[in-house]
């Protein structure tokens, strides 16, 4: 079965402008979070969404934000983009919401911003 | 809040040798932690996964130990290849998915 999909897996935007990433789960997985990862920060969380509610956010500004659809695909949005928003961003899904199920990770989306 | 440190930054082994990766955390209030591997430029993958109330898992070559009460975490590795060269990963899981990282442990084997 197929695994967990992004898109687009890289891109070039320009400071201010906004971004878009989106993220398919694999099939039945209804829980869908996202993580940045950068050389300084390494991976940090950004939320997780469930059954299309958000139910955990890290420490992000609320530049960062995300949904999620009926048929449990996601997508996040970054607004005013920043140098510092320059990472991969990783999307991972898992069965449901209970702690101690696998966590599946995408390949990512990088993101470059000049 | 939550620290996840892993030791060492990096190794490098030669071909056949056994190894362990350390991973210690701060706050033992954890649901369970996952070990992934990252190859370069790409996604991650799980590894094994620890339940808080387990002490061991087990998936051919890897073994992952657990210790809540001391915050400690152990991935060993028999008879290393090549192709387990890459960066690990440990990761506590705080509940509903949300995970904390450590910074990795870039795995180098030589043949």
């Amino acid at each position: 079965k197929a695994g967990v999909t992004q898109t687009p897996r890289y891109l070039i935007k320009t400071r201010g402008q906004q971004v878009t990433l989106s993220c398919s789960p694999i099939s039945g997985h209804r829980s869908v979070s996202w993580y940045q990862q950068t050389p300084g920060q390494g991976l940090q969380f950004l939320f997780e969404y469930f059954s299309e509610t958000q139910r955990n956010k890290g420490n992000f500004p609320g530049r960062f934000s995300g949904r999620q659809f009926s048929n449990s695909r996601s997508e996040m949005n970054v607004s005013t983009l920043e140098l510092g928003d320059s990472a991969l961003y990783l999307c991972a899904s898992s069965l449901d919401r209970s702690s101690g199920n696998t966590i599946y990770f995408g390949e990512g989306s990088w993101l470059t911003v000049v | 809040k939550q620290e996840v440190t892993q030791i060492p930054a990096a190794l490098s082994v030669p071909e056949g040798e056994n190894l362990v990766l350390n991973c210690s955390f701060t706050d033992s209030a954890i649901y369970n932690l996952q070990w992934f591997r990252q190859d370069p430029g790409k996604g991650l993958t799980s590894l094994l996964l620890i339940q808080s109330s387990q002490r061991e898992q087990t998936s051919g070559r890897l073994n992952a130990s657990l210790d809540k009460s001391s915050g400690r975490s152990t991935l060993y590795i028999a008879a290393s290849q090549p192709g387990d060269s890459a960066t690990y990963l440990c990761a506590v899981e705080e509940g509903a998915q949300k995970l904390v990282f450590g910074q990795g442990t870039r795995l180098t084997i030589n043949p």
